[in-house]
């Protein structure tokens, strides 16, 4: 089945540094999604990416949809105290047993220290 | 707008017994999915139901099981509980197949 990488699994970092993390996938996806997960709630959608390329901007953070279509990055820049959580990416893909699912990534965990 | 609405927020149950999650979507959503985030890891799809349908499900034995109702809420059922179960069941809804999710905050599942 489809399976993503990502990429670091925790980060450990000082408030004022900037954040990287990706995701790589064993197949194309046609649909990136970036979320971020606070203790005791649900994923919180940040940026959607549709199409190869395509480079998104919420704010402090940036994504990217790679051209392969097999991998996505997220940036956040200048990280404030309340950027901790878990940011999970995930992928769609248009049909066959994908239909309608999104594959998840195993989350980075982020800590940033005041 | 209210968001994605779960209950029970927090489910103890013992093995073998069967659990009821209930998910509302967003007003306006016809789609709901259901994804299980054991402790530690990511989320594994479990079901999507729309238009009252099952349209796909993940790699999860038979006793997990579910339904949409005409109000497109849905309910999720496990039956045999089994202590692997021991989870965050998060339901999200969407607008459409294309879109992003929105998710619930979960029902805590304990079985104990």
């Amino acid at each position: 089945g489809q399976q993503l990488n990502q990429s670091p699994q925790s980060m450990f970092i000082q408030e004022g540094e900037d954040v990287s993390m990706n995701c790589t996938s064993s197949s194309i996806f046609n649909t990136w999604l970036w979320y971020k997960q606070d203790p005791g709630e649900g994923p919180v959608l940040l940026i959607a990416l549709y199409k190869a390329g395509e480079l998104t901007s919420n704010g402090r953070l940036t994504a990217q949809f790679g051209i392969t279509r097999k991998d996505s990055f997220l940036n956040i820049s200048a990280s404030i105290p309340s950027d901790v959580g878990i940011y999970f990416c995930a992928g769609r893909n248009a049909g066959g047993t994908s239909y309608g699912k999104l594959t998840f990534g195993q989350g980075t965990i982020l800590t940033v220290h005041p | 707008e209210a968001g994605v609405t779960q209950s029970p927020t927090h489910l103890i149950k013992t093995r073998g017994q069967q659990a009821t999650l209930r998910c509302s979507p967003i007003s306006g959503h016809t789609s709901v999915y259901w994804y299980q985030q054991a402790l530690g890891l990511g989320l594994q799809f479990l079901l999507w139901y729309d238009e009252g349908e099952e349209r796909n499900r993940g790699n999860f034995p038979p006793r997990f099981s579910g339904r949409q109702f005409p109000n497109y809420s849905s309910e999720l059922n496990v039956n045999a509980l089994e202590l692997e179960d021991s989870a965050l069941y998060l339901c999200a809804s969407s607008s459409g197949r294309l879109e992003g999710y929105t998710f619930g905050s979960g029902t805590r599942l304990t079985v104990v």
